[in-house]
């Protein structure tokens, strides 16, 4: 089984929809992160927890929000989908600080990603 | 501010040539350097990453990459292409202990018969 997953996989929606993306894992990781893919843009982190009461916004925030429910579950949500967000989402985990060997703290592992498209 | 820049978004090569994906970063504090994988509809995965111990690192799949410090380069290389090393590559640099990852825009390795 994945030890990240992402739900859905592929979403169309309508402008001015409210899609929520979800994202799971079973690593134990403290850590989790949202990011788009956008072509010729690479990955943009939209938000990152580094714990179930920590919530920090990434470089590209605006237009979306998250909620950590668990330390397993973070998602992200598009209150109002707008046709610029249409993109490919990842969610991502990692060790927090210090982990369980110096070398391992720092690598992220990815879900399999969400592609939304907005019309 | 970190940074990383990759040159060539598109890189094509014959299988069983050299593969060079280019990979320069910035950044004010020692750097934690990763490459990355994507295959077609899928998600990224670890390749190798650079955190401070040996220059030349070694990954999966007979890749490898080494950290140049005067040339702020992270360059990927593999003797000899596949035809399954057909992907997206992408070159990550974190800031110190935070996790955040700053990615490139990603080469697009294509590998012909």
């Amino acid at each position: 089984d994945a030890d990240v997953t992402q739900t859905p996989r592929n979403r169309i929606t309508k402008t001015g929809k409210r899609i929520m993306l979800e994202c799971s894992q079973t690593k134990g990781h403290d850590r989790m992160y949202w990011y788009r893919q956008d072509p010729g843009l690479g990955l943009r982190l939209i938000y990152y927890s580094f714990d179930v009461k920590d919530i920090n916004k990434g470089e590209i925030s605006d237009g979306y929000s998250v909620s950590r429910q668990a330390q397993a579950k973070f998602s992200l949500s598009l209150e109002s989908a707008i046709p610029n967000q249409t993109a490919l989402y990842f969610c991502a985990t990692s060790e927090g600080f210090p982990g369980r060997t110096s070398a391992s703290y720092n690598e992220q592992f990815f879900g399999p990603g969400t592609r939304l498209t907005v019309l | 501010a970190q940074s990383v820049t990759q040159l060539g978004s598109h890189v094509s090569v014959s299988e069983g040539a050299l593969v060079l994906l280019r990979c320069n970063y910035s950044s004010s504090v020692p750097p934690y350097l990763f490459w990355y994988v994507q295959y077609p509809n899928q998600g990224l995965q670890l390749l190798l990453k650079y955190t401070s111990a040996a220059t030349l690192v070694k990954g999966i799949n007979g890749f490898e990459a080494e950290f140049k410090k005067s040339e702020t380069s992270f360059h990927l290389t593999k003797p000899s292409a596949h035809m399954s090393d057909a992907a997206e590559y992408f070159c990550a640099v974190m800031a110190g202990g935070y996790n955040k990852l700053i990615f490139g825009a990603g080469t697009r390795l294509a590998v012909h018969p």
